[in-house]
């Protein structure tokens, strides 16, 4: 089955220092990739994504990714986390199943502490 | 550019009423429109598919005549809850990509609808 897994249901770091949110995935084909960020009382916002191309991905508010294909990876990094980086984060993936949709995983909610 | 709007952001009923929720396209034309459902502290689950001027793709477990979609113009998807009961209680979001090209098209979102049934 093609799917995304988040294994982190929370992340926390202090602020200043670096942030990975963990994101696998397991597609037939090429993975189409995302990152969405969701903020309380807002709606979903997009990050990122890798297509093809560069295995590095950079994105909005200084987020970037790095697709690993033989670890079937792409998790979401930034070198120096903000307070106001706190939010929940969705990876999701693009899959063709008779038409394309995309699956999300199960989020990971991420706190950066002053 | 690419807002995607919903209406309304919060609504209230009572059990057996039905309830629309409507999603815009702001500044862009989107042939396809995506209505997903949000439990608490869950991820998103896609509901449907909405394609204009034809009818939505449900996914295994929605129910097409309790949720119904109809998407009539490139920027207007609507999402109608019928008969609706406690349970149908949720957040609802719709999205709406850009280019056309559902391969690798970006989905940008709507603010989401906050269904509460009494």
């Amino acid at each position: 089955a093609q799917s995304v897994a988040q294994p982190e249901d929370q992340v926390n770091v202090a602020e200043g220092n670096p942030l990975t949110v963990k994101c696998t995935y397991s597609v037939s084909g090429n993975p189409y990739l995302f990152w969405y960020v969701q903020y309380p009382n807002r709606g979903l916002q997009f990050l990122l994504k890798y297509i093809t191309g560069d295995n590095l991905v950079k994105g909005s508010y200084g987020f970037e990714a790095e697709f690993n294909k033989s670890q079937t990876s792409f998790h979401l990094k930034k070198p120096s986390a903000l307070v106001s980086d706190s939010a929940l984060y969705f990876c999701a993936v693009r899959v063709n199943t008779g038409g394309f949709k995309t699956i999300f995983g199960a989020g990971t909610r991420l706190f950066v502490k002053a | 550019g690419a807002v995607v709007s919903q209406h309304p952001s919060r609504v209230i009923c009572k059990s057996g009423t039905s309830v629309k929720i409507e999603c815009r396209s702001l500044d862009f034309q989107a042939t396809t429109m995506f209505w997903y459902r949000q439990f608490p502290k869950k991820s998103l689950m896609l509901m449907a598919t909405s394609n204009e001027g034809s009818k939505a793709t449900y996914e295994q477990g929605v129910e097409k005549d309790k949720f119904l979609i109809n998407h009539a113009s490139l920027t207007l998807s609507t999402l109608t809850v019928t008969s609706a009961h406690p349970e149908d209680s949720s957040f609802y979001i719709c999205s709406a990509g850009t280019s056309g090209s559902v391969s690798t098209d970006t989905q940008y979102f709507g603010p989401g609808t906050r269904l509460t049934v009494l």
